[in-house]
């Protein structure tokens, strides 16, 4: 079990460029979740999908941020025209059992806008 | 506002004694878990509780939800207890997502 995968562990962009951030969830798991840390805000949820479906994006800023998980091994978070405050790292965590359970988290990419 | 309050922000310890950390909650949590942080940055699942208390080795926890709080003990800190904590609950009205308390780095001295 090699865990929840992340690629890319790092990536820096230009303003303006796009990123787009893969997520391989823990096999067999049905709930997949994006969260972002940053210095300032700390660790905050951003999306989730559970069995590919979208359940909650409460936590995506409204533009530029979009978020897929065409299939069961992967998800990306995708980010349009970055700006340098889109820096932070960006955590995937998934879980097994739909009715809660423990989320486990990926290392993690850390994107730099400049 | 903020609905999980982790206390202390920062904490040593002398190897060998220990302490707890504790997270506050500003509305009912249905489950929280507590992670630590790596030296490589990764959160490393500590515990994960619906209710009642739960040990690992030097490590136990509790979770109280009705009177709203969570805690953390840690005995015979070793240095490589050193590291930043978090604890992250889930809502009772919001799903599966995590809301995090802000951290609390931990450091151990001999």
């Amino acid at each position: 079990n090699a865990g929840v995968i992340q690629t890319p562990r790092h990536k820096v962009t230009g303003k303006g460029q796009e990123a787009t951030l893969w997520c391989e969830p823990i096999s067999g798991h049905s709930a997949v979740f994006w969260y972002r840390q940053t210095i300032v805000q700390g660790l905050e949820f951003l999306t989730y999908f559970r069995n590919q479906a979208p359940i909650d994006d409460s936590g995506m800023p409204k533009e530029r941020f979009s978020a897929q998980m065409p299939n069961q091994s992967h998800s990306t978070l995708k980010i349009q025209s970055t700006q340098p405050q889109d820096s932070a790292v960006y955590l995937c965590a998934s879980s097994l059992d739909l009715q809660g359970d423990t989320q486990y988290f990926g290392p993690g990419t850390r994107l730099l806008v400049l | 506002g903020d609905q999980v309050e982790q206390s202390p922000s920062a904490l040593s310890l002398h190897e060998g004694t220990g302490s707890a950390l504790r997270c506050n909650f500003t509305t009912t949590m249905r489950a929280v878990q507590w992670f630590r942080k790596n030296s490589r940055g990764s959160l490393i699942n500590l515990f994960y509780l619906a209710s009642g208390t739960k040990e690992n080795g030097r490590l136990k926890s509790a979770f109280d939800s009705k009177e709203r709080y969570s805690t953390l003990h840690i005995r015979d800190a070793q240095l490589e207890d050193s590291g930043t904590y978090f604890c992250a609950a889930e809502r009772a009205s919001s799903g599966q997502k995590l809301v995090f308390g802000q951290g609390t780095i931990l450091k151990v001295y001999l």
